[in-house]
């Protein structure tokens, strides 16, 4: 399977508690995003990168967030001090974005990480 | 702010009828794209619209984009059980890929 893929796909995790997720992009994708989606809505924009480059992060990533992608290829989200309106299922999408190529910007979605915070 | 707002959010359907799920969004963009969510599962491109007028269909499904009304459909032809899932449309802020906003999402349950 070459898609996108996210571990761990569950987490259940205590108030205060420290908790990482990974995501693998689609190999030839340059460009990775961070969603959330809490049930019965949409999935919220948090961040996306090019390559290992960090471009743009949401109002909504507060400081206890924290995403990498250090050489480009995978990804992962820390969120430190967890509170229990952190729980939401995590997203992660790539797409692939060159210079004069696709004048848009198609992502794909891997599974998802959902977290409980307890 | 980019906003966008589907109706209706939740939709019960029989099989074999016809219906319209619509997107509508605050701002200029000409690039609306929709995604397919079975409970559980992640999201499903199926279609990217790029153009005032643009129309894809994909069997019981057809999407279209007017750029003008800043509206767009996702009408559905005699609905089957196996399309019972949410719906989204998601539109990119104009000139920023990174600015994607989805809509609330539609939850479509047909019934045999």
């Amino acid at each position: 399977d070459t898609g996108v893929s996210q571990n761990p796909r569950h987490k259940i995790t205590k108030r205060g508690q420290n908790v990482t997720f990974r995501c693998d992009p689609i190999s030839e994708h340059n460009r990775l995003y961070w969603y959330r989606q809490t049930l019965g809505q949409g999935p919220e924009f948090l961040t996306y990168f090019q390559n290992e480059a960090q471009l743009e992060k949401s109002r909504l990533l507060s400081d206890r967030f924290s995403a990498e992608r250090p050489k480009g290829s995978f990804s992962t989200l820390e969120i430190q001090r967890t509170e229990q309106g952190d729980s939401a299922m995590y997203l992660c999408a790539s797409s692939l974005s060159i210079a004069g190529g696709l004048p848009y910007n198609e992502q794909f979605f891997g599974p998802g990480t959902r977290l409980t915070v307890l | 702010e980019l906003k966008v707002e589907q109706n209706p959010l939740f939709l019960s359907m029989q099989e074999g009828k016809n219906y319209t799920i619509y997107c509508n969004y605050s701002t200029t963009s000409d690039r609306l794209y929709w995604y397919r969510q079975d409970p559980g599962k992640s999201l499903e491109s199926l279609f990217v619209l790029l153009s005032n007028g643009a129309v894809k269909q994909e069997g019981r499904l057809m999407a279209s984009l007017d750029t003008k009304a800043r509206l767009s459909t996702l009408h559905i032809t005699a609905a089957v059980h196996d399309l019972s899932a949410t719906y989204f449309c998601a539109v990119d802020g104009k000139g920023r890929n990174n600015d994607m906003r989805f809509g609330a999402g539609t939850r479509l349950t047909v019934k045999p």
